[in-house]
C-alpha cells in the first residue's frame, strides 16, 4: 500500500509569484484535504476535494485554489504569493464513506515547505 | 464551532517516566477526536482516534487516550517514554462543513522533549 506523497519537498519563491504543489493520495482513497501549517502552529484547513469537486473551504482567500484529478491526485495553487504564505503545506487523503463523513480518518503526507522571500 | 485547546505548549520529561499531554475540546455535535504526532521535518502520523465505544483508546507506540465527555477532554498518556518519543503532538477534532467536507480542527500542539 502506497502512502500519501507530496512534491516538491522544499520550494523557495518570491513575493507575487505563483506556486503549484502536488499530492498523490493513498491507494484506494478518494478524498484529498489540504492544510497550511505555519511555524509553531497547528495545521489549518484550506480546502477538501471529493470526486474532483471542492466540497469545503476554510478561511483562505480565493488566490488559494486546487484541483483533483480522476486518479484522485491533487494540486494546490497559490497566486500572488505573500510573505505570510511561508509555511509547511500538508496534504491528507481519506476514503469518504456513505454516512461516514466526520469519522473518516485522514492520512498525511510529509508536506512541502514553502518559503516566500 | 469546534475547537481544541492543548493546555501545555511544552512538556519536558525524563526517559522512562510517565507522561500526560492534555487536550480539551469544544463541540456542539457528535465528537470524533484524534491525536497525531509530528517528528522533526515530517508530516503528521496518526497515533490514535476516538469515534465511539470504549472511552479508553489504545494507539501505536504504547500511547493511549481517554475520552471524558463530562470534562470535554481527550488526554494522551504513556506509562514510560523513550527518547524516540521526542516530537510535536497534535490533538484534533473532526468537524463536518455544510458542503459535506470533513475537516480536522487542530490544537496548537505540545512539544514533548524526553531527557536522558
Amino acid at each position: 500500500e502506497t502512502g500519501v506523497t507530496q512534491s516538491p519537498t522544499h520550494l523557495i519563491k518570491t513575493r507575487g509569484q505563483q506556486v503549484t504543489l502536488r499530492c498523490s493520495s493513498q491507494s484506494g482513497h478518494n478524498t484529498v484535504s489540504w492544510y497550511q501549517q505555519a511555524l509553531g502552529q497547528g495545521p489549518q484547513f484550506i480546502f477538501q476535494y471529493y470526486r474532483e469537486e471542492e466540497n469545503g473551504r476554510g478561511n483562505f482567500p480565493p488566490r488559494f485554489s486546487g484541483l483533483q484529478f480522476p486518479n484522485y491526485s491533487s494540486e494546490l495553487n497559490v497566486n500572488a504569493l505573500e510573505l505570510d504564505d511561508s509555511a509547511l503545506y500538508l496534504c491528507a487523503s481519506s476514503l469518504a464513506t456513505i454516512g461516514g463523513g466526520s469519522t473518516d480518518t485522514q492520512y498525511f503526507g510529509p508536506g512541502t515547505r514553502l518559503t516566500v522571500l | 464551532a469546534q475547537s481544541v485547546t492543548q493546555l501545555d505548549s511544552q512538556v519536558p520529561v525524563f526517559e522512562e517516566a510517565p507522561v500526560e499531554l492534555r487536550c480539551n475540546y469544544s463541540s456542539s455535535v457528535s465528537v470524533y477526536l484524534f491525536w497525531y504526532v509530528q517528528y522533526p521535518n515530517q508530516g503528521l502520523q496518526l497515533l490514535l482516534k476516538y469515534l465511539s465505544g470504549s472511552t479508553l483508546v489504545k494507539g501505536i507506540n504504547g500511547f493511549e487516550a481517554e475520552f471524558n465527555k463530562s470534562q470535554t477532554s481527550f488526554h494522551l498518556r504513556k506509562p514510560s517514554v523513550h527518547i524516540s518519543d521526542t516530537a510535536e503532538y497534535f490533538c484534533a477534532v473532526s468537524a463536518r462543513g455544510v458542503q459535506g467536507a470533513q475537516k480536522l480542527v487542530f490544537g496548537q500542539g505540545t512539544r514533548l522533549t524526553i531527557n536522558p
